[in-house]
C-alpha cells in the first residue's frame, strides 16, 4: 500500500517556467488537498478536492491550478513560476470530505525557483 | 486572533523528562483536533486524534478544553527519538472542513 505518492521529490525553475507536481493515492481517499510549508508560516492549504471533478481554493491559491479528473490523483500547476513560490509542496489526503478525519501527506516536493 | 497558535519552542529537556504542549484556537465551531509530529525535512504524520473525554496513547496523553478553546498534549518519559516538531491541527468549520494547522512547537530532547 504505497499511500500517498508525490513526484517530484526535487525540482528548480527559472523565474516565468511552468511545471506541474503530481499527486496520486491509492486509499480511494475523497478528499485531497495541496499545502506549502514556509519558514515561519506553518502549512497553508493551496487547494483542495472533495471528490472527482469537484476543485475549491484554500488560503493561498494564486499562481496555482488543480484538477480532478479521477479520484486518485490530483496535479497542482504552476503557471508561471515565481521566486516567491519557493517551498515546500505536500500532498495529502483522507477518508472524510469533512475535515473529520486525518490527513494522510506525501513525502513532499522541494521547490527552487531562482 | 490567528485560528490556530501555539508556541514555538524550543524546549529542549533531558530524557526522561515530562513536557507539555498547549495550543489555542480561534473557531468556535471546530469539531475536529489532531496532533501532528513533523521531522526534519519530512512530511507531517498524526500522532493522535484529540477527543472531548481526553485521550492517552502510551506515553502521550491529549486535552481538549472547548471553554477555554485549547489543546494540550503532555509526553511523560520523554525519549531522545520524541524530538521533533509538533503541530496542533483544528478543523475550521466554516471553511468546509479544511484542516487549519498551527505553526508547531520544536522539541529537542538531549541525553
Amino acid at each position: 500500500n504505497a499511500g500517498v505518492t508525490q513526484t517530484p521529490k526535487f525540482q528548480v525553475l527559472k523565474t516565468g517556467q511552468s511545471m506541474t507536481l503530481q499527486c496520486a493515492q491509492d486509499m480511494n481517499h475523497e478528499y485531497m488537498s495541496w499545502y506549502r510549508q514556509d519558514p515561519g508560516m506553518g502549512l497553508r492549504l493551496i487547494h483542495y478536492s472533495v471528490g472527482a471533478g469537484i476543485t475549491d481554493q484554500g488560503e493561498v491559491p494564486n499562481g496555482y491550478n488543480v484538477s480532478r479528473s479521477t479520484t486518485e490523483d490530483f496535479p497542482l500547476r504552476l503557471l508561471s513560476a515565481a521566486p516567491s513560490q519557493t517551498s515546500v509542496y505536500f500532498c495529502a489526503s483522507s477518508y472524510s470530505r469533512t475535515g473529520v478525519s486525518p490527513l494522510h501527506f506525501g513525502n513532499g516536493t522541494r521547490l527552487t525557483v531562482t | 486572533r490567528k485560528e490556530v497558535e501555539q508556541d514555538p519552542g524550543p524546549f529542549n529537556v533531558p530524557e526522561g523528562a515530562t513536557v507539555a504542549f498547549n495550543c489555542t484556537y480561534s473557531n468556535s465551531a471546530s469539531q475536529s483536533f489532531f496532533w501532528y509530529r513533523q521531522d526534519c525535512r519530512k512530511e507531517p504524520k498524526l500522532l493522535m486524534s484529540v477527543y472531548s473525554s481526553g485521550n492517552e496513547d502510551g506515553r502521550f496523553t491529549a486535552q481538549l478544553n472547548r471553554a477555554s478553546q485549547y489543546i494540550s498534549l503532555l509526553i511523560r518519559d520523554s525519549k531522545l527519538s520524541d524530538s521533533a516538531t509538533y503541530l496542533c491541527v483544528v478543523n475550521s468549520e466554516g471553511s468546509q472542513g479544511n484542516l487549519i494547522f498551527g505553526k508547531g512547537t520544536k522539541l529537542s530532547v538531549k541525553p
